[in-house]
């Protein structure tokens, strides 16, 4: 059972560029979402998807797009890099969205550590 | 958004001491609080979820409680090793519309050999 993983683990990238991190679970989770963390700022949501086929903007969405692939899959796009964008990026899923009444631990990738130049 | 703060922001600890550190927060208006343990090169996990004023929980030498109505949770380290260093998160699943769990800055806690 890997539980989440995601792609790259690193990865430096120059303004203007563009690139995909990839972020898959198996432990057939509705709900997935994407963070970034910034020294002393704790986790910020990018966006989320609360089951298969839905998005949702999280607190910090500017410059970022995301895909939920199918249930397993949930895809988070840079479309112009810029260096305000370097963090660390992490990727987790839950059971369920507001299920449990906010009970519901969320399950965390190794994250992606993105430099932008 | 409800704002979750954590104090201190790191500590330092002899190894056999114990320690505790903060979580604040403004309003006693959300389901549940969430501790998480996030070791450095390593995906944060989840510690405890805390729902009900004056909940305890605890696991092996970790523990926490909650008190809504003066609003904090304490983080609690007793005899503190050295597999004890990492950051602990407190995060909270506010009642609020679009509600999504909000996470403070951290703890960042060094247990000294």
């Amino acid at each position: 059972n890997a539980g989440v993983t995601q792609t790259p683990k690193f990865q430096v990238l120059k303004t203007g560029q563009s690139m995909t991190l990839q972020c898959a679970q198996d432990m057939n989770h509705n709900s997935m979402y994407w963070y970034r963390q910034d020294p002393g700022m704790g986790l910020r949501l990018i966006y989320y998807s609360a089951s298969e086929g839905t998005t949702d903007k999280g607190e910090v969405p500017n410059g970022y797009n995301v895909s939920r692939l199918n249930k397993r899959e949930f895809s988070l796009r840079l479309e112009s890099a810029a260096p305000s964008q370097t963090s660390v990026y992490f990727c987790a899923s839950s059971p369920r969205w507001s299920g449990g009444s906010g009970t519901d631990t969320q399950y965390f990738g190794p994250g992606t550590r993105l430099t932008v130049l | 958004i409800l704002n979750v703060e954590q104090s201190p922001q790191s500590l330092h600890v002899q190894e056999g001491d114990s320690t505790n550190f903060t979580c604040s927060f403004p309003s006693s208006n959300f389901y549940a609080l969430h501790w998480y343990r996030w070791e450095t090169a390593k995906s944060p996990e989840a510690l405890f979820v805390m729902t009900l004023n004056g909940d305890e929980k605890k696991k092996g030498r970790i523990s926490a409680t909650l008190n809504t109505k003066e609003g904090y949770s304490y983080l609690y380290i007793k005899g503190s090793q050295p597999e004890d260093s990492a950051t602990y998160l407190c995060a909270l699943f506010p009642k609020a519309a679009g509600n999504k769990l909000t996470f403070g800055g951290g703890t960042r806690v060094l247990v000294k050999p």
